[in-house]
């Protein structure tokens, strides 16, 4: 079992608003790590799968950077928009041949018009 | 193409019944895993099927179990129900053999209250 935090649990910002928020995973025996975007009453969706140290990944206004060494990754999201307003998970995977994942318990954001 | 289909979407048990939940998963993906997600805790991973073979279990009790049939939808079945076991349960399926090459697609989950 691997222990993933998010942090923070939720925040609120006001559109157009740049924010972040981060992951820490152990850094031993790293493989992959997930973020999804959970919207209310919707299945949670990927936003990226990142395995390398140094890794950045970008999707619209929402990027995304991984340390494998020190065990963490953050979400960028630019000029928050309402839609962005959503649950944002990261989990990780412990080992290779595995369909499975660990999941942090999310941070809620909030994008105020 | 279709996303992955979760049956039935919400269910009242009570205490001490059973429960089977259903999910097909996108077409062409073999594997399928399913997840808890109860208030204040992330998703927990239950268990995962690939091509009928269930390759990971999680830290849950005996009570839950799966199958994969040879179509690659799965089931997974609750005995002797608490109340603790009222929560989401998520099915996500992959068309990877691992999560390390790619990512789960989810469906909306199936809501099960125990009362």
């Amino acid at each position: 079992i691997l222990n993933v935090e998010q942090s923070p649990q939720s925040l609120h910002v006001q559109e157009g608003d740049s924010t972040n928020f981060t992951c820490s995973f152990p850094s031993s025996n790293f493989y992959a790590l997930h973020w999804y975007r959970w919207e209310t009453a919707k299945s949670p969706e990927a936003l990226f799968v990142m395995t390398l140290n140094g890794d950045e990944k970008k999707k619209g206004r929402i990027s995304a950077t991984l340390n494998t060494k020190e065990g963490y990754s953050y979400l960028y999201i630019k000029g928050s928009q309402p839609e962005d307003s959503a649950t944002y998970l990261c989990a990780s995977s412990d080992q290779t041949g595995a369909n499975n994942l660990f999941f942090g318990t999310g941070t809620r954001l909030t994008v105020i018009p | 193409k279709a996303g992955v289909t979760q049956t039935p979407r919400y269910l009242i048990k009570t205490r001490g019944q059973q429960v089977t939940l259903s999910c097909s998963p996108i077409s062409g993906h073999r594997s399928v895993s399913w997840y808890q997600q109860t208030p204040g805790q992330g998703l927990q991973f239950l268990f995962e099927y690939f091509s009928e073979t269930q390759r990971n279990k999680g830290n849950f009790p005996g009570r839950f179990s799966g199958r994969q049939f040879s179509n690659s939808r799965s089931e997974m079945n609750v005995s002797t129900l608490e109340l603790g076991d009222s929560a989401l349960y998520l099915c996500a399926s992959s068309l990877v053999v691992t999560v390390n090459t790619g990512e789960l697609f989810f469906g909306e989950g199936s809501r099960l209250t125990v009362l």
